[in-house]
């Protein structure tokens, strides 16, 4: 079973207002990820590390940022959030090594006002 | 345009029936992987195919990955109500990418 827990699991809140989403994973992977999922629509992957100290930008352009102090935490910071980034955020991890295999965590439902 | 094309987008199938999902890729792929959602959860891992022609099952889950490696189907035997949700394929480019996702093929299956 997979040990990536996100919090928080929904998060209503007021535009202008700046959030961060935590992600935490017990497993020691390397590799962790930040994807945005709209219903119906395809995974878009928005931040990624390979290690501490490391975070590079997906493909998607958002006006987040990440950080990686830890192994196991890779947080999510919106500075001011806006009714487009209303979505729902997952957090994933794998391990160093060439296989993809990612665990995910549960989500988390954002909806900003 | 999409990378990765998969069909159909939603399916409606009897308890007990066979079903068959497909995922087409732009590209040729490095790996192939196969994960299921339940609604508005992450995703878990079902399987994986690097080699062309390779197939994998489990339980009653089969997946191939044709030999060109650029699709992909997931075929369910004598689907069941567990079988239920979101269905999505990931391409890996390169072996250490990250993976880009199809939308999904969104199952229901009904008794």
């Amino acid at each position: 079973e997979a040990d990536i827990y996100q919090t928080p699991r929904y998060l209503v809140i007021g535009t202008g207002k700046k959030i961060t989403l935590e992600c935490s994973q017990t497993m020691g992977h390397d590799k962790m990820y930040w994807y945005q999922q709209d219903p119906g629509m395809e995974l878009h992957l928005i931040h990624y590390s390979y290690g501490v100290n490391s975070t590079e930008k997906g493909d998607l352009s958002s006006e987040s940022t990440v950080s990686r102090i830890r192994t196991e935490h890779f947080p999510l910071t919106l500075e001011s959030a806006r009714p487009s980034h209303t979505s729902q955020y997952l957090c994933a991890s794998s391990e160093l090594s060439g296989v993809e295999k990612l665990f995910f965590g549960s989500g988390t439902q954002l909806s900003v006002l | 345009s999409q990378e990765l094309e998969q069909s159909p987008q939603s399916l409606i199938v009897q308890e007990g029936k066979n079903l068959t999902i497909n995922c087409t890729s732009s590209k040729t792929l490095y790996g192939l992987y196969w994960y299921k959602q339940k609604y508005g959860e992450g995703l878990i891992f079902l399987m994986m195919l690097q080699k062309g022609g390779e197939e994998k099952s489990h339980e009653k889950i089969t997946a191939k990955l044709d030999e060109k490696k650029q699709q992909s189907s997931l075929h369910i035997t004598a689907s069941q109500p567990s079988h239920a949700g979101i269905y999505l394929c990931g391409a890996d480019r390169s072996g250490n990418t990250p993976l880009v996702f199809g939308k999904g093929t969104r199952l229901s299956v009904i008794a």
